[in-house]
């Protein structure tokens, strides 16, 4: 079965720091989509980055960036210099058609 | 502006009485799916469609129903609501069935009493 974990339920971060949230996933496909979706207390899911299972290069958003290990089935996510707005559930997905989210994790922000 | 909607946004509502939860989407996309988000599970598809008139079961699709006659709207029908339908759903869609972006909807939480 095709699955996706996410290890840590909350994390919390100082404003201005870097945080890490931890995704690993289970599948025999060779070719998929990795995401990171926020959701903010408005309760919308807005798409954080995206990650092509055929490309070895790590992806960036401005101060979102992701560690994506195939080998591993890993699949983190990067926040530097936290800003309050951060703060929100961040869920990880996989999509080889369906996506499939884990979780999540809840971000705390701390001024 | 390129959306997905749904209506209504919230909805209280009784056992056994149906409803229909709207969705629409102006983006010509060929794939639509329905999630339902309840705490410390995540979300979890309940149905999808490839295209119009194909549809097919996700993670989770007892005690619901879906129809796609047109491109646009894809509805989610509740027969015979029952309190553990209680949730927080999203509507999504996307060019095609292997286009790696969805679009989601704002969400609709429904309470059933």
């Amino acid at each position: 079965a095709q699955t996706v974990t996410q290890s840590q339920p909350e994390m919390s971060v100082q404003e201005a720091e870097t945080v890490t949230l931890s995704c690993t996933y289970d599948t025999s496909e060779s070719d998929y989509y990795l995401f990171w979706y926020k959701q903010p207390p408005s309760r919308q899911m807005i798409l954080v980055i995206r990650q092509e299972a055929y490309k070895q290069q790590n992806a960036t958003e401005n101060r979102f960036s992701v560690n994506f290990q195939k080998a591993a089935k890993s699949f983190s996510l990067k926040i530097s210099d936290s800003q309050l707005g951060d703060a929100a559930m961040y869920f990880c997905a996989y999509r080889p058609r369906n996506l499939i989210f884990g979780k999540g994790t809840k971000l705390s922000v701390k001024p | 502006e390129a959306q997905v909607t749904q209506n209504p946004r919230y909805l209280i509502t009784v056992t056994g009485k149906k409803l229909t939860v709207t969705c629409s989407q102006n983006m010509n996309h060929e794939y639509m799916s329905w999630y339902r988000q309840d705490p410390g599970l995540g979300l979890r598809q309940i149905y999808y469609s490839m295209n119009v008139e194909v549809t097919d079961k996700g993670d989770v699709p007892e005690g619901y129903k879906v129809s796609r006659k047109e491109k646009r709207n894809f509805p989610l029908i509740l027969e015979s609501p029952s309190p553990n339908q209680t949730s927080l759903y999203f509507c999504a869609s996307s060019l095609s069935g292997y286009s790696y972006e969805q679009y989601f909807g704002p969400g609709t939480r429904l309470t059933v009493t």
